[in-house]
């Protein structure tokens, strides 16, 4: 089956500072990858689409200035949150679109914002 | 507005003892029914897409079913590893975004 990678698996930052979130289709093309976070014994929301080669399109109520996203290639889609709080600490996950029918999920990112 | 709702909250079987999970959906045009199975601190797993009512697919004691406003996942006899929790997503037409329900967090006690 498609995988779908992320780097770094956690990640923990002190208040103020950025962190870049990787988000790699390993043996398929994706030309739209989505960043979703999850809140402890919440659902997954949606935060964006990113789409190879043009601006995300961002979900209401997400900042783009906070959370930037680039894909710049078919494989990979970064994410970088923005002088991060305490209240960006959550599970970040990003899909990859294999196909129309088909979201493959990333094992996802714990971010921890001191 | 996308709707996708499910229900129990949490279900704790006894090994071997057959259940349901129910996802109710609104969705315009649904494109797809989607079930993920997702472990504490990973990513969800993909298990099924469903596209129209009345299709049936199966995954060893798995099977999900789709009628025009809800989705049901069946467990048959399930094992403590089946424990996790399980999430519903739908997909309106000409659409790749997903609308996920909270999940089910399914308990299978030996």
């Amino acid at each position: 089956g498609a995988v779908v990678s992320q780097h770094p698996s956690w990640v923990i930052c002190k208040s103020g500072t950025s962190v870049k979130i990787e988000c790699r289709s390993l043996d398929f093309q994706a030309t739209t990858m989505f960043w979703y976070r999850q809140f402890p014994k919440q659902s997954l929301m949606l935060m964006a689409t990113s789409n190879e080669g043009s601006k995300a399109t961002y979900e209401q109520g997400v900042e783009k200035d906070k959370f930037l996203i680039n894909h710049a290639s078919l494989t990979l889609s970064t994410l970088t949150v923005t002088s991060a709080h305490p209240e960006d600490s959550s599970f970040y996950i990003c899909s990859a679109g294999g196909g129309p029918d088909t979201q493959y999920f990333g094992p996802g990112t714990r971010l921890t914002v001191l | 507005e996308d709707q996708v709702t499910q229900s129990p909250e949490a279900l704790r079987l006894q090994e071997g003892e057959s259940s349901s999970l129910n996802c109710s959906y609104t969705v315009s045009g649904l494109r797809g029914l989607f079930w993920y199975r997702q472990d504490p601190g990973k990513g969800p797993e993909f298990l099924f897409t469903l596209y129209s009512a009345g299709e049936e697919k199966e995954k060893e004691r798995l099977k999900a079913t789709l009628t025009k406003k809800e989705s049901f996942l069946h467990i048959t006899a399930p094992k403590p590893e089946d424990s996790a929790t399980y999430l519903c997503a739908a997909a309106g037409a000409g659409s790749y975004q997903l609308t996920f329900g909270k999940g089910t967090k399914l308990s299978v006690i030996p």
